[in-house]
């Protein structure tokens, strides 16, 4: 079957601008969670969707970055007023925890955002 | 803080040869852990995982290793492959829970043929 997607694979950008990262998680998984990871960098966590809540947001690092999943299955993180520092790939993983009891995380391919 | 470190950034071993790959914890309370398998411009890809209430876990060609009391994790590649150079992490997180994975900064494994 698909595993998880994400769009665009690689985004460039300007300082200030909005953008927006979609992601399309494996057909059934609840959970759905997104991560950022820096060159040379392990990922960094940034928001854990169960459903369509957020049961965890403590990763975002401030309020310029918001997630959304209003229907339990695509999820889109947007960024607002870029700036450089934002630059890095941004990870998309999802769950079935609920109907396999483990917390085994499927990653997508990333989209690589670039802020100039 | 919460932290999951790799004790070796780089390991470079010749084909055929058996890999480890080592990493370190430092949340006592973590109950699940994993190793994923990075490839250049590729996401994580998932290779074994283990809960606390276990101390070794095998799959095809690869074996984790727990130890609780030193908080030590370590992943055990048969035969290593060219196929199996990338970049390995190991994360730490909760089973039952769910909820977000800690990673370590990696270990980049070369394999030379």
């Amino acid at each position: 079957g698909a595993g998880v997607s994400q769009t665009p694979s690689n985004k460039v950008t300007e300082k200030g601008k909005y953008v927006e990262l979609r992601c399309d998680p494996i057909s059934g998984h609840t959970a759905l969670y997104w991560y950022r990871q820096s060159l040379g960098q392990g990922p960094e966590f940034l928001i854990y969707f169960q459903g369509t809540g957020a049961a965890d947001d403590s990763g975002l690092p401030n309020d310029r970055f918001f997630a959304v999943r209003p229907e339990g299955s695509v999820s889109t993180l947007k960024i607002q007023r870029t700036e450089r520092g934002d630059s890095a790939v941004y990870l998309c993983a999802s769950s079935s925890r609920l109907t396999s009891g483990r917390n085994e995380q499927f990653f997508g391919p990333g989209t690589r955002l670039t802020v100039l | 803080g919460e932290s999951v470190g790799l004790h070796l950034p780089t390991l470079s071993v010749q084909e055929g040869d058996n890999s480890i790959i080592n990493c370190a914890y430092s949340n006592s309370a973590s109950d699940y852990f994993i190793w994923y398998k990075q490839e250049s411009g590729k996401g994580p890809q998932f290779i074994i995982d283990i809960r606390s209430n276990m101390d070794k876990r095998q799959g095809q060609r690869v074996t984790v290793l727990l130890n609780k009391t030193v908080k030590h994790l370590s992943l055990q590649i048969a035969a290593t492959q060219p196929g199996d150079s990338a970049v390995y992490f190991c994360a730490e997180g909760g089973y039952n829970q769910g909820g977000k994975l800690i990673f370590g900064q990696g270990t980049e494994l070369s394999v030379k043929p």
